[in-house]
């Protein structure tokens, strides 16, 4: 099955610059590729996804970057604000998110006023 | 609407009593998938269903666990009997049909402790 392997664990970024997360995933047949953002005692909610029939897509101060024959997507954040202080997670699916997503195990983004 | 519904929020429970979870979709979603979360092992999927018929249960771990959808509008998540390693927070989420949007949308989750 899907494999999603997500870098680093934790990081730590001082407020106004930017942060990036990166995901590696196995499987070469998987083509949707979310992001979903965790607070502490709540819910994960999607920020970003994208699809592999292109390889970058932005929202604001969010961009996520596919890169599909490396089998790495990654996700940046722009000028950070205490309020992106949260735990990320990448995941992947073969079928745009129907049977499930497969995710890393999250990155803990510290914002440091 | 509502979005998902979990309950219970929490339980806490003794080794070895059953564990009921429940889960109402998002109305009009086709698609009903549990996931367990823990700090080891992250957001796992246990289980998913579409149209209320099971697709994949490879990701439950053991026979302690079953689910069932007995309609579009519920799901039970059913541990039996707990164990201390079950402890985790238990998430539903739903999805329409398909896949269409490509986005889960998960309930508030249920936080499980098993002494």
């Amino acid at each position: 099955g899907e494999n999603v392997e997500q870098h680093p664990s934790t990081l730590s970024v001082q407020e106004g610059d930017s942060a990036v997360i990166k995901c590696t995933y196995s499987d070469s047949a998987s083509n949707y590729f979310p992001w979903y953002k965790q607070e502490l005692g709540k819910r994960p909610q999607l920020i970003i996804d994208i699809r592999s029939n292109v390889g970058e897509k932005k929202d604001q101060r969010i961009a996520v970057t596919l890169n599909k024959t490396a089998k790495h997507f990654s996700l940046h954040i722009t000028e950070t604000q205490p309020e992106d202080s949260a735990v990320y997670f990448c995941a992947a699916s073969k079928r745009g998110g129907a049977d499930g997503l497969t995710f890393g195990k999250g990155t803990h983004l510290i914002i440091q006023p | 609407d509502a979005g998902v519904i979990q309950s219970p929020r929490h339980e806490v429970t003794e080794m070895g009593q059953e564990v009921t979870l429940r889960c109402k979709p998002i109305s009009g979603h086709n698609s009903l998938f549990w996931y367990r979360q823990t700090m080891m092992r992250g957001l796992e999927l246990l289980i998913y269903f579409n149209n209320n018929v099971p697709i994949d249960d490879s990701g439950m771990p053991e026979d302690r666990f079953s689910a069932k959808m007995p309609n579009a509008s519920f799901s039970t998540l059913k541990i039996q009997p707990s164990e201390p390693r079950d402890s985790a927070v238990y998430f539903c989420a739903s999805t329409p049909a398909g896949g269409a949007t490509g986005e889960l949308f998960f309930g508030e989750g249920s936080r499980l402790t098993v002494l």
